[in-house]
């Protein structure tokens, strides 16, 4: 079995300052993880993903994600939040070598952002 | 490539009506998932497909929901009769190498 825990459901941070959302995963095999955002009656969007290698993975609008596999963490970063950050964020994991395709996601974390 | 396309975007039906979500895929993805999503029980995935077989429907509430996917440009979800505990919004979302590329929602309520 597979699972995401994100364990808060609100994280709020004022403009400029650096954010992390944060995402813990279980799985059995190796890891394929996810992030994604969800705007305000809009679907989720990809942000990035980490499959393998750098442990630091970068992905769109400034976001980055590190994997921390003894922590079986996956955090999401910003340096510096912007107000159009304010959006749903959801954490996804799959099992690289199983259960092909299927991903399970948290429950999301509602971020907000303000000037 | 313009995405993963869903219609129709809002539907206002009564109890006991039929449901019919639709689907078209981005062009050269291999999988298809369909998710519900609601304040109450969040993001669900429904049911999955690969190269246009039903996979997984583990996630398939009842009897009265099925999904179809006839070719790989097309697939539907259908609910028959609908009950009022089915309003929620159904993702689409196709996939080629992990992650997946969602449409924008199909807004259900059943009065």
């Amino acid at each position: 079995a597979q699972s995401v825990a994100q364990p808060e459901d609100q994280v709020n941070v004022a403009e400029g300052n650096p954010l992390t959302v944060k995402c813990t995963y279980s799985v059995s095999g190796n890891p394929y993880l996810f992030w994604y955002v969800q705007y305000p009656n809009r679907g989720l969007q990809f942000l990035l993903k980490y499959i393998t290698g750098d442990n630091l993975v970068k992905g769109s609008y400034g976001f980055e994600a590190e994997f921390n596999k003894s922590q079986t963490s996956f955090h999401l970063k910003k340096p510096s939040a912007l107000v159009s950050d304010s959006a749903l964020y959801f954490c996804a994991v799959r099992d690289f070598n199983t259960n092909a395709g299927k991903s399970t996601f948290g429950d999301g974390t509602t971020l907000t952002v303000k000037p | 490539d313009a995405g993963v396309i869903q219609s129709p975007r809002h539907e206002v039906t009564e109890m006991g009506q039929e449901v019919t979500l639709r689907c078209k895929p981005i062009s050269g993805h291999n999988s298809l998932f369909w998710y519900r999503q609601t304040m109450m029980r969040g993001l669900e995935l429904l049911i999955y497909f690969n190269n246009n077989v039903p996979i997984d429907d583990s996630g398939m509430p009842e009897d009265r929901f099925s999904a179809k996917m006839p070719n790989a440009s097309f697939s539907t979800l259908k609910i028959q009769p609908s009950e009022p505990r089915d309003s929620a919004v159904y993702f689409c979302a196709s996939s080629y190498s992990g992650e997946l590329f969602f449409g924008e929602g199909s807004r259900l309520t059943v009065l």
